[in-house]
């Protein structure tokens, strides 16, 4: 199986503040990342694919990049509403894998 | 609009079986699949297996073999999840997901269910 490892896995910032989020796989993914958000008692809901692909809909102060192994996830600037737990997954091969998640809290 | 409908709350005692379902509208349900992720109360993401929604295929993550089998009907875009032998540790929140049609798609999973608490109790 592939291992999805997430840094930090908690971090706190204010609104305003850039924000980036790691994701490292066990072995190389190519392209297939994807990264979810997921606020307290709600669905995930999907922000990047394909690594750098923004999902219609999601603001573009989202962003992803990255190949290989090593991936990330930037917030360019923090709004009220970003403050949730973000997951990076796999799509390369089954079992779809996630990572831990990282949990963004208000300094 | 796109979306999955999953069914409501469950209650099981230990060693039952429970079967969520999973509606699909707004789509071609048979040009996906459908994966099914859990969640125990305050933990991550738990990918559970994939069903195609073309010709039933599926794959399994191996520590729920024997005991999870997915299922679809494809006259009414439903997908089904059944669990059997409930232990506490299954006590979760279980969602569909929109995936691809084939495990080599490595679509993401871009349209989720509302999810589906079922909850394992003696």
């Amino acid at each position: 199986d592939i291992q999805m490892t997430q840094s930090p896995s908690s971090l706190s910032a204010s609104v305003g503040d850039r924000v980036t989020i790691t994701c490292r796989a066990s072995q190389s993914i190519s392209s297939y990342l994807n990264w979810y958000q997921q606020k307290p008692g709600k669905t995930p809901n999907l922000l990047i694919y394909a690594a750098s692909s923004l999902q219609s809909g999601v603001p573009s102060r989202f962003s992803g990049s990255g190949s290989g192994t090593d991936f990330t996830l930037t917030i360019s600037s923090l709004q009220p509403e970003d403050f949730a737990t973000y997951y990076c997954q796999q799509s390369y091969s089954t079992p779809r894998t996630f990572g831990q998640g990282t949990k963004v809290e208000i300094k | 609009q796109v979306q999955l409908v999953q069914s409501g709350a469950e209650v099981k005692k230990p060693g039952a079986s429970v079967k969520v379902s999973c509606k699909a509208s707004g789509y071609t349900f048979t040009s996906y699949g459908i994966s099914w992720v859990r969640q125990a109360p305050g933990q991550g993401l738990e990918w559970m297996g994939w069903i195609s929604g073309y010709n039933g295929n599926t794959n399994y993550a191996q520590k729920l073999q024997g005991r999870v089998t997915m299922t679809t009907d494809t006259s009414t875009s439903t997908a089904y999840m059944e669990l059997r032998s409930l232990r506490s540790d299954d006590t979760a929140v279980y969602y569909c997901a929109r995936d691809g049609v084939t495990t080599v798609t490595r679509d993401a999973f871009d349209i989720w269910g509302q999810g589906t608490m079922v909850t394992v109790s003696s």
